[in-house]
């Protein structure tokens, strides 16, 4: 089972916003409405910020919204704050033999 | 609070098994699934296999079929991951997790680093 695919890099400034695509297929985003979105911060743990395509965790700032079109899944975070300055993985249920995969994993630059 | 701690750091010669440990506190062990999860420096998170804590049942990534192998003491309220055939690409930090809605992993372990090394 491949990783689902992300872009390596998003930037944006304060206050704006910003969106990191997670692209599957058929079989995994695509099929299923289990897309996650995790945030890891350098030598941190993962924290989970989205669950089931668009449902956000408590305590996690509404500025992280999630959706989905397709094989293609998407994290937009409005408003960017410089603590938002992480990385980002996506990860889905597939109907492979492995059941599940996360994605390749974005850097996202606070400018 | 949902809370897991993991065993410490581990150094390991090639060909040998580690075990790791995920004692689990603050909510029902044997309601929630447990995932775990590897993450060899500066590289992706990597899904390895997921254990349903009431019934022990489990189902692996192919990528480790034969050689992971994934526990649960109840009574404990404490998960196992032990890896067999270890090489040096198996450094990494090895989390645990605990399985939530819709296939999300909801709460993680801090980690435990595993190194192979000769």
């Amino acid at each position: 089972q491949s990783a689902l695919t992300q872009p390596a890099s998003v930037s944006g400034s304060p206050g704006q916003s910003i969106t990191i695509s997670c692209t599957g297929t058929s079989s995994d985003v695509g099929g299923y409405s289990y897309v996650s979105w995790y945030q890891q911060h350098p030598g941190k743990a993962p924290k989970l910020m989205i669950y089931g395509v668009s449902n956000r965790p408590s305590g996690v700032p509404n500025r992280f919204s999630g959706s989905k079109s397709d094989n293609t899944a998407s994290l937009t975070i409005s408003g960017l704050q410089a603590e938002d300055e992480a990385d980002y993985y996506c990860s889905s249920y597939t109907s492979s033999i492995t059941p599940y995969v996360f994605g390749t994993g974005t850097r996202v630059t606070v400018l | 609070q949902v809370q897991f701690v993991q065993s410490g750091a581990e150094v390991k010669k090639p060909g040998a098994s580690v075990k790791v440990s995920c004692k689990a506190s603050g909510y029902t062990f044997s309601h929630y699934g447990m995932h775990w999860v590897r993450q060899a420096p500066g590289q992706r998170l990597e899904w390895m296999g997921w254990i349903n804590a009431g019934d022990g049942g489990t189902r692996n990534s192919q990528k480790f079929k034969d050689r992971v192998t994934m526990t649960r003491d109840t009574s404990a309220t404490t998960a196992y991951m032990e890896l067999s055939s270890l090489t040096s690409e198996d450094t990494a930090v090895y989390y645990c997790a605990r399985s939530g809605d819709n296939w999300s992993v909801d709460h993680w372990g801090q980690g435990t680093l595993v190194t192979v090394s000769s």
